[in-house]
């Protein structure tokens, strides 16, 4: 079974504050993929990321970052120099890299970012 | 636009009333899903379907129901075994080869 842990519930920040996403996973698939989501006030999920299970690179888009660890089941999420429009619940992912790609997701984070 | 319509946005339902919620897709994906999110929770998987006429159940299947007669339509019934239907459902696609899902902007279903 797939599973998905979000240990940190919220996390309030001041503009300009980075703020880490900690992400735990467990699968006993060799091959998978690890997602992030945005969900803002509005409650329609953005996709941010996708990791195939292979790639351990670290990854940067913009003040977004992920850093990949196989070895910890880990797919932490980064923001830096948060801003107001940061605001949301963020969520992890994962699917099976094969078959029908259905997706155990984490319980989410709500970040809080204050001016 | 290409992307994934859901209706209504806010949905009431009276007790013993089967209520149905429409997505559509024009992306032309393959597979679609619903989910289920509570207050608090993350997103839990309903029903899902790769090809049209064949769909599968998810880890909450109970108390719902679907269809998937088209491509780009996959409608959700809430039926009366719900006991606990309020909630916000989300409909998602993607492509079989990309794994990615692609989300509605969700239905909010409470009971009257």
């Amino acid at each position: 079974a797939q599973k998905v842990t979000q240990a940190q519930t919220e996390i309030s920040v001041v503009e300009k504050e980075d703020v880490t996403l900690d992400c735990v996973y467990e699968t006993r698939d060799t091959t998978y993929y690890l997602f992030w989501y945005k969900q803002p006030p509005s409650g329609e999920l953005v996709f941010l990321i996708r990791r195939n299970s292979f790639d351990e690179q670290n990854e940067i888009s913009g003040r977004y970052s992920w850093n990949f660890q196989k070895s910890t089941s880990s797919f932490n999420f980064t923001i830096t120099a948060s801003q107001v429009v940061d605001s949301a619940v963020y969520f992890c992912a994962l699917s099976e890299a094969r078959g029908d790609y259905k997706l155990s997701f984490g319980a989410g984070t709500t970040v809080t970012v204050r001016a | 636009d290409g992307g994934i319509t859901q209706s209504p946005k806010y949905l009431f339902r009276k007790e013993g009333q089967n209520v149905t919620l429409s997505c559509e897709q024009n992306l032309n994906h393959d597979a679609m899903y619903w989910y289920r999110q509570d207050p608090g929770q993350g997103l839990r998987l309903i029903y899902y379907s790769q090809i049209v006429n064949d769909f599968q159940k998810g880890d909450i299947a109970e108390g719902y129901s679907v269809s998937r007669e088209k491509k780009e339509s996959f409608p959700l019934t809430v039926t009366s075994a719900q006991k606990n239907p309020t909630a916000f459902y989300l409909c998602a696609s993607s492509m079989d080869s990309e794994a990615i899902q692609y989300f509605g902007a969700g239905t909010r279903l409470s009971v009257l």
